[in-house]
């Protein structure tokens, strides 16, 4: 069935990184636009990043500019956000979602922990 | 901080009707289609309604969308125990002082 599946949370020390990753199937995932959401414990929903179907055009929120870079992978049917220099701020459950009719495929979320 | 603003919480009793609201800009909701998400306890967020006003296959027509200037309504009638959750509107905004796509704040419903 149509499913993404998030990977590669944890906890990691501020100023650190990580690489999420999100596996696509039960559709043709080079024909979407991809997103990452995020989700800070207790808060509501925040756009982060996303990508055209090519990989071609990328947006950010100004929150993560410079320090986040979104990226896929067609061949894989993945999703990556590259995470560094992260601060507490970025604690949050992350979800990456199709953009198809709006966000209608959404992971089960990875969460993220920026803690010393 | 979001610049979508809807209630913190509404309620009904089962069967009853509730609506939850949506204010945005003339550079979000003013220009561009609302989409509202239902989020249950501990899972991940779930389309319910998009272009302002259609249903994904397999949501019930209990569930429905507006869309006025700018301002979004969902309305959720026959409430049951099952629609406890928190639901959230979500547009594209051409503001260059707003992140590409913004969501609500985010609006709880219990069934009272």
């Amino acid at each position: 069935q149509v499913q993404l599946v998030e990977s590669g949370g944890g906890l990691v020390k501020p100023g650190g990184s990580l690489r999420l990753s999100c596996a696509a199937s039960g559709f043709t995932f080079s024909d979407y636009y991809m997103s990452w959401i995020r989700q800070a414990p207790g808060r509501g929903l925040e756009w982060v990043s996303y990508i055209s179907s090519s990989g071609s055009t990328i947006y950010y929120a100004d929150s993560v500019k410079g320090r986040f870079t979104i990226s896929r992978d067609n061949a894989k049917n993945s999703l990556y956000l590259q995470m560094n220099s992260l601060r507490a701020e970025d604690t949050a459950v992350y979800y990456c979602a199709r953009d198809g009719v709006a966000f209608d495929i959404w992971g089960q979320g990875t969460m993220v922990t920026v803690s010393s | 901080q979001s610049v979508l603003t809807q209630p913190p919480s509404v309620s009904a009793a089962p069967g009853q009707k509730v609506t939850i609201s949506c204010s945005g800009s003339s550079s979000n909701i003013g220009s561009n289609y609302v989409s509202w998400y239902q989020q249950l306890p501990g899972t991940a967020p779930k389309l319910l309604i998009y272009d302002n006003n259609k249903r994904p296959s397999g949501i019930p027509d209990r569930f429905s969308g507006s869309k006025s200037g700018t301002s979004a309504t969902l309305g959720i009638t026959g409430l049951q125990t099952g629609d406890e959750a928190d639901y959230y509107c979500g547009t594209w905004d051409s503001s260059l002082s707003a992140g590409l796509y913004v969501f609500g704040t985010g609006t709880k419903v219990t069934v009272l």
